[in-house]
Formats: structure tokens, sequence, C-alpha cells
């Protein structure tokens, strides 16, 4: 079984509205939780990190929480624009495995005018 | 323009080539990465490469061979490789000794294997 959940696994919205991409996982001891943009046969780029102590953490238009409590974390997208459009992936690796990060299945974001 | 560049872009070989995939950063990490990434999947590990040295293999098949030239270099050599193994090869490095630094990745090689 994953250790890292996302959901919804794709979603479509239009340009200026906002979303909320989740990620769920199991992975412990928790190390931290990092958010990655993938586009369309490029590499995946970091947009945030978050270790246990942090809440929240915001890069631009994008906003990211996370509840170590409960091991939930959300990337907020504000005022989307098409050039969001990609896939959002939720990365999170363990205190007990340096190297190895448990990623996500990812969600597929689509921005339409 | 990402900060590790991979080449090349597109790779096409049959099964019996041997060809070597090329991957360079200067940001002076110390930690390197390879991934393989089927379509709509996400990465998956390959080999991390610590100090210039093989820190985890994850029961790689012996047909990819991982070499650390140096700190700024690595590359994946590929010999008799099955269709299956058709992928984007994804490279990244970070700055090491920590699990808490961002990996910077390339764009990739995107390999097919005829």
């Amino acid at each position: 079984k994953n250790q890292v959940e996302q959901s919804p696994q794709s979603l479509i919205i239009l340009e200026g509205k906002n979303c909320t991409l989740q990620c769920n996982y199991t992975v412990s001891p928790f190390s931290n939780l990092r958010w990655y943009k993938q586009d369309t046969g490029r590499g995946p780029v970091s947009l945030t990190i978050m270790t246990f102590s942090e809440n929240t953490k915001s890069n631009g238009r994008y906003t990211a929480t996370l509840d170590a409590d409960t091991k939930q974390s959300s990337l907020h997208i504000t005022a989307s624009q098409l050039s969001d459009s990609a896939s959002y992936i939720c990365v999170v690796s363990s205190t007990d495995s340096w190297g190895k990060f448990q990623f996500g299945a990812g969600t597929q974001v689509v921005v339409t005018p | 323009d990402t900060e590790v560049t991979q080449t090349p872009k597109h790779l096409v070989m049959g099964m019996t080539n041997k060809k070597s995939l090329k991957c360079e950063q200067h940001m002076g990490h110390r930690a390197m990465y390879w991934y393989k990434q089927k379509a709509k999947k996400p990465p998956e590990l390959m080999f991390v490469y610590s100090y210039e040295k093989l820190s985890i293999n994850e029961s790689v098949p012996s047909r990819f061979s991982p070499e650390c030239p140096n700190s700024s270099l690595l590359n994946l050599h590929l010999h008799a490789l099955q269709p299956e193994d058709s992928a984007l090869y994804l490279c990244a490095s970070s700055q090491g000794g920590q699990n808490n630094q961002p990996q910077h990745f390339g764009d990739g090689t995107r390999l097919s294997i005829l």
C-alpha cells in the first residue's frame, strides 16, 4: 500500500478560480513533506518543503498546509492561471530513510480559459 | 532552464545497443539521484550517490550501471535494455547530508527501446 495518497486524481478548474489538493500519508517517523509541480515532459520543480513544526508555507500563489497530527497536507492554488496546468506531487520523507522519498501518484490539474 | 542538465533529451536505442545518459550540476550538491518515471506515474528511485559513493541501489537490474566520476557529474550506462525500460529518466541533486533539502530535478531523458 502506498504510504502517500493524493486526491483528487485529477481536476479541471476555470482560470482565475481557486482549488485545493489533498495529501494523506502514513510515513513514519516523519521528516518532511514537499510539494512538487511537474509540467508535461519536464522534471518536477519544488514548490514547498515543510518540517514537523511548520503548519503553513507559501510560494507565490501556492500555499501548503501541514497537520502532522492527522498526517494530512493540502496545497491551495489561488487565482489559477493556465500555466498552473500540471501534475502536483506530494512527497514525504522519513528520518529513518536518508535519500529515499515516498512519492504520491500526483493530482493532474487542468486550468481552462 | 533547470540547474540540473541532462543529455540527451531523447534517446532511441535497440536492445543490443550500449548507450549512456549524462547528468551535470554545478550547485555544489553532494547527493545525486537517478529516477525512472513511466507515463502518468510518480518517479521511482533507482540509485543515490552521496559524496561520489553509491549509497542506495533499489535492486535495479544490472543492465543499468551508474557512475559518478566527480561531484558534478552522474552517468547512467545502459546495455541490453528491454522494451519495458522505455521511460523518462530523471536525474536530481540535493545538498546532501540531510533529508530536508530540496531536490533539484533535470528535465530528463526520454528513452525508447525498440
